[in-house]
Parts: structure tokens; C-alpha cells; sequence
């Protein structure tokens, strides 16, 4: 149980192009979910909290119009990057909160996307 | 100081070995902690909730030191497969937010 996916897995694309990331909930509703970034040998940063019909909440110094988040349903939330470059390349990965299933805050992660801009 | 720090490592044990990890945190209002486990280039996996009264799994054993403000990992009989990045994570106080870790390095040798 808690599966999250997320999809694509890896993703290549060019300079300036848009990319969509999707993040599922499969066995549960998640009413917030949550996208974390993390370059290689670092931490996850988080860059902000989705919640189920209402705005995203931005981390400070994440451009919350360079990177749309949209979470229109208890199991869907969508992260794209308008007008990639090169530095936007990193790990994607979501994370899902399950309050059924014992402590709320535990959260349950997606497999990630791994972006890379040429 | 970081919300939440630990020792970066890395650790190299033999198998079979008994290895423990600290983690502090300096939110003294966070209710929840967790350990987590990530392989590289993967995504972060649960390995347990840390509660109170401290919480056994097989090998894994977490406590919490609520009056020292850090969550323990002790892990018996180490396997070749626990080499990997464990992630201690500790929930923003009233905000729901988790605070992570920079991880610790585990690598256990033959």
C-alpha cells in the first residue's frame, strides 16, 4: 500500500521547452503532496506543498512561475518547468501524504524524474 | 544551527557488524520523526516511524531523545544491502512540513 508513481522517469529535452511532470497517488487519496528537488550528493530541498484544490505554497527563492504546480484531484498533482535550461537539470521526486494510514505526516515518496536540459 | 543534523559519514562497517546513527533537531514542538533510506539515484524510502517509546523492526532499532532533542537508528547484524543513504526526517513543528537531513552514508563491506 502508499504507492505513489510519478511519470516520466527521465526526461531529455532542449533548452526553453516545457516540462510536465506527473505525480499519482495509486491506493490512497493524498490531499497535500509535496515536490522536492535534489542535485546529485545533496539533500532534498523541498519546493513546495500541493494541496488538493488550492494554490501551491512556494519554498522561498523557488519561482512559483517557473515551476507550475497543480493539483486537481486527491491523487494527481503536476509539476511542470516552464522554459528549462541547463541548471533546472536535476532529480525530481513527489511525495504524498496518506492521513489513513497511521502517523499524518508520514510521507510517501514517488520514484522520481530525472531531467536533463540540453 | 541546522533545523536537523547528522553526521554525513560515511560509515564503513563489516557485515554482521552493529552500527547507530544520530540525528539532532532543534524544533522542540515537532511531534513526528522518521527514518528513511535512500539507494543512489533513487527516490527516499520509509524505513520507520519513530515514536516515543522507541520502535523495533527486525534489526532496526529507533529511539527518541525528546529532552537531548535527537531520534536514533541502531541497526544489528549489518547486511550488504543496508549500504545505502539513511535520511533522518523531523515534521516543522505546527507546520506540516517535513525537515530533512543531509543523510548519512552507510556502507558495509564484506
Amino acid at each position: 500500500g502508499a504507492v505513489v508513481s510519478q511519470h516520466p522517469s527521465r526526461v531529455i529535452c532542449k533548452s526553453g521547452t516545457s516540462v510536465k511532470i506527473e505525480c499519482r497517488s495509486l491506493d490512497f487519496q493524498a490531499t497535500t503532496m509535496f515536490w522536492y528537488r535534489q542535485f546529485p550528493k545533496q539533500s532534498l530541498m523541498l519546493m513546495a506543498t500541493s494541496n488538493e484544490g488550492s494554490k501551491a505554497t512556494y519554498e522561498q527563492g523557488v519561482e512559483k512561475d517557473k515551476f507550475l504546480i497543480n493539483h486537481a484531484s486527491l491523487t494527481l498533482s503536476t509539476l511542470t518547468v516552464t522554459s528549462a535550461h541547463p541548471e533546472d537539470s536535476s532529480f525530481y521526486i513527489c511525495s504524498a501524504r496518506a492521513f489513513e494510514r497511521g502517523a499524518s505526516d508520514t510521507q510517501y515518496f514517488g520514484p522520481g524524474t530525472r531531467l536533463t536540459v540540453l | 544551527r541546522k533545523e536537523v543534523e547528522q553526521d554525513p559519514g560515511p560509515f564503513n562497517v563489516p557485515e554482521g557488524a552493529t552500527v547507530a546513527f544520530n540525528c539532532t533537531y532543534s524544533n522542540s514542538a515537532s511531534q513526528s520523526f522518521f527514518w528513511y533510506r535512500q539507494d543512489c539515484r533513487k527516490e527516499p524510502k520509509l524505513l520507520m516511524s519513530v515514536y516515543s517509546s522507541g520502535n523495533e523492526d527486525g534489526r532496526f532499532t529507533a529511539q527518541l531523545n525528546r529532552a537531548s532533542q535527537y531520534i536514533s537508528l541502531l541497526i544489528r547484524d549489518s547486511k550488504l544491502s543496508d549500504s545505502a543513504t539513511y535520511l533522518c526526517a523531523v515534521n516543522a513543528g505546527n507546520n506540516r512540513k517535513l525537515i530533512w537531513g543531509l543523510g548519512t552514508s552507510l556502507a558495509v563491506n564484506p
